[in-house]
């Protein structure tokens, strides 16, 4: 059973455009939820991250907006570029030390 | 922010043959770690849970026998593809948790030829 469900699947946006991923989770106690990058041949690498009690968080071009009563969440990329083409996955936790789940990915594509 | 070392980043064996992936958590000691397994173009999937000093929980369907994980120290933890073969072919994933934060290794290509 997927615990963390993502659309969509790939994406094509224009150089300077807004990228938005969407996911949503079943698991209220979730606590931690994390969007990760990674490029081809790559490990995923941390780009953002919100816990449930704030419901937006920003940190430069990357935006993470949540909303707990839908049990959703979302990646917004501003500004789109060439260099931010990658998949992108998010993810969620419940307590320090615990396993990830994972969204199925979404593969961006910018183009210029 | 902390790293995770994964190596080798690229392995070929034959079949038959066993290969070990060593995952090292450079800055931080790591109770737990976890290893996925990856497919082209798919999601990352968690093969085991690997708790220093005792023995990994694997998830249902992964073969512990095939896959041995040992984390012998807080900053070690190996998978061991025992008998590997074609299909064991796959980007393996390891990965250490830094309070609530997640740190993943490069990822190892194991081709089984």
């Amino acid at each position: 059973q997927q615990q963390v469900k993502q659309s969509p699947q790939s994406l094509i946006v224009q150089k300077g455009g807004i990228s938005i991923i969407n996911c949503a989770y079943e698991n209220t106690a979730f606590d931690y939820f994390p969007w990760y990058q990674q490029f081809p041949g790559k490990g995923p690498a941390l780009l953002i991250a919100i816990r449930p009690d704030v419901s937006e968080k920003k940190e430069g071009r990357f935006t993470i907006s949540f909303n707990k009563s839908a049990k959703q969440f979302s990646l917004h990329i501003m500004d789109s570029q060439p260099g931010d083409s990658a998949t992108y996955f998010c993810a969620a936790s419940k307590g320090p030390g615990n396993q990830f789940y994972f969204g199925t990915g979404t593969s961006l594509t910018v183009i210029p | 922010g902390a790293v995770v070392s994964q190596h080798p980043s690229r392995v070929i064996c034959k079949s038959g043959t066993s290969v070990k992936i060593e995952c090292r958590s450079l800055d931080f000691q790591a109770t737990t770690m976890f290893w996925y397994r990856q497919f082209p173009k798919k999601s990352l999937m968690l093969m085991a849970t690997s708790n220093e000093g005792s023995k990994a929980t694997y998830e249902q369907g992964v073969e512990k026998d095939k896959f041995l994980i040992n984390h012998a120290s807080l900053t070690l933890s190996t998978l061991t593809v025992t008998s590997a073969h074609p299909e064991d072919s796959s980007f393996y994933i390891c990965s250490a948790r830094l309070g609530t934060e997640a740190f993943f290794g490069q990822g190892t290509r194991l081709t089984v030829v």
